[in-house]
């Protein structure tokens, strides 16, 4: 299988820092994707891991460590409009860059 | 860049006719195009893969014959339900990615609503 596993929900305070955690199985791993997906639209790409270690973009940070199967999206500085759900993405190989969804984290942030 | 459109974005249809979703990259060429289905506060469910000019690769339980895809162009893939039925009803989001733009992307469209009665 391919289980990709997240936290259902989080809360998180405006201004906070918070940490999101997914894992999966190793097995045929080929990169790892987190997107942002608030209610009722479309997911939008936040950042792409395939080597170990911190990829950083301004207020999001991903970190991957595939030994593990672990990765995380750290969210620094909070705002409100952060409220959404956070969905880990992993492509396994085997053709098409098709990729596998975990279920999401919904993340609500509170003043 | 990398703007993918979706058509219609909500559409309310009797059971047993047939609806046709349109997903278009609008600045690439999308080499694949992927159809997913998403029901109320789950994750994104793949239904397929689409290469342009060639037959659309089918997830296991996914009915082939139920949801017809056509990848007739480099921006324009259609996904029709036939014969819907309300256990249809769901929101539709394609995706594309382009060899041009770095094939590790998917760029989703801003999804379908669809409601059968």
């Amino acid at each position: 299988g391919q289980n990709i596993d997240q936290p259902t929900e989080m809360t998180a305070t405006e201004g906070a820092i918070v940490q999101i955690n997914c894992t999966y199985q190793t097995s045929g791993f080929n990169g790892l994707f987190w997107y942002q997906q608030h209610a009722g639209e479309a997911p939008t790409f936040l950042s792409y891991n395939v080597l170990d270690g911190l990829e950083e973009k301004g207020r999001f940070s991903s970190f991957l460590s595939r030994s593990k199967g672990y990765s995380y999206l750290l969210l620094k500085e909070l705002q409100m409009k952060d409220s959404a759900s956070y969905l880990c993405a992993v492509r396994f190989s085997g053709g098409y860059q098709k990729v596998t969804f975990g279920t999401g984290t919904k993340l609500q942030v509170i003043p | 860049g990398a703007v993918v459109s979706q058509h219609p974005s909500r559409v309310i249809c009797k059971s047993g006719t047939s609806v046709k979703i349109e997903c278009r990259s609008l600045d690439f060429q999308a080499t694949t195009m992927f159809w997913y289905r998403q029901f109320p506060k789950k994750s994104l469910m793949l239904m397929a893969t689409s290469n342009e000019g060639s037959k659309a690769t089918y997830e296991q339980g996914v009915e082939k014959d139920k949801f017809l895809i056509n990848h007739a162009s480099l921006t324009l893939s259609t996904l029709t339900v036939t014969s819907a039925h309300p256990e249809d009803s769901s929101f539709y989001i394609c995706s594309a990615t382009s060899a041009v733009k770095g094939a590790d992307t998917q760029y989703f469209g801003p999804g379908t609503r669809l409601t059968v009665l």
